[in-house]
């Protein structure tokens, strides 16, 4: 398994409540990805933090947002939740490598499951 | 941002023939282009990876081509086993942008 780790494991939450989810990168990682994958649907791109900044955003509504912290670790954060919020929200790190233009292997965490009912 | 488009769907072969899916990406700056195993229930593992540098890389019974001309990249899995039944994924982008999986499926 990777050293990346997510909690909580699984969450329940109703609508219009808000959720934070939270990730340790693996260790010498600078760079968080964050996915919400459901349920028979591969990944889709939240947003990405390299070095607390962040690096890139998918198509989400800013009620997704996030934060990476100094040791890299990251938070991501949904505020009002809708039932289609119900998903697999996966971090993943790796370590830029920024000389080559690129970005090295990502390694996932296990997840966390909402469910928003 | 990228543009990742995966195919087939579904794929289901017979035990020991070889299964082979191909992505497209439309991001012409991509270097880095991951293949994903995630079986029912897991997180995705990554199998194979290929930078822009090289065309072609092998592992085992496992290998990946990539065309950066025609952006397009491909996984080969040679003398399937039910054990190589899971969800595929392709990624490309400085983001990891992920197409939308391969179902493989072999028979034993």
């Amino acid at each position: 398994e990777t050293g990346v780790t997510q909690s909580p494991t699984h969450l329940i939450k109703t609508r219009g409540q808000q959720v934070t989810l939270r990730c340790s990168s693996q260790s010498g990682h600078n760079t968080v990805s964050w996915y919400q994958q459901a349920l028979g649907q591969g990944p889709q791109f939240i947003f990405q933090y390299y070095r607390e900044e962040e690096n890139g955003r998918g198509n989400f509504p800013p009620r997704f947002s996030g934060l990476q912290f100094p040791n890299y670790s990251s938070e991501l954060n949904v505020n009002a939740l809708e039932l289609d919020d119900s998903a697999l929200y996966l971090c993943a790190s790796s370590l830029a490598l920024l000389t080559s233009g690129g970005f090295d292997e990502q390694f996932f965490g296990p997840g966390t499951r909402l469910t928003v009912l | 941002g990228e543009n990742v488009e995966q195919h087939p769907s579904t794929l289901s072969v017979q035990e020991g023939d070889s299964a082979v899916i191909k992505c497209t990406y439309s991001d012409s700056a991509s270097n880095y282009f991951p293949w994903y195993k995630q079986e029912l229930g897991k997180r995705p593992q990554l199998i194979i990876d290929i930078r822009s540098n090289v065309g072609e890389k092998k592992d085992q019974r496992i290998a990946v081509t990539l065309n950066k001309t025609a952006k397009h990249f491909s996984l080969h899995i040679t003398e399937t086993q039910p054990e190589d039944s899971a969800v595929y994924f392709c990624a490309a982008g400085n983001d990891m942008r992920f197409g939308a999986g391969t179902r493989l499926t072999v028979k034993p």
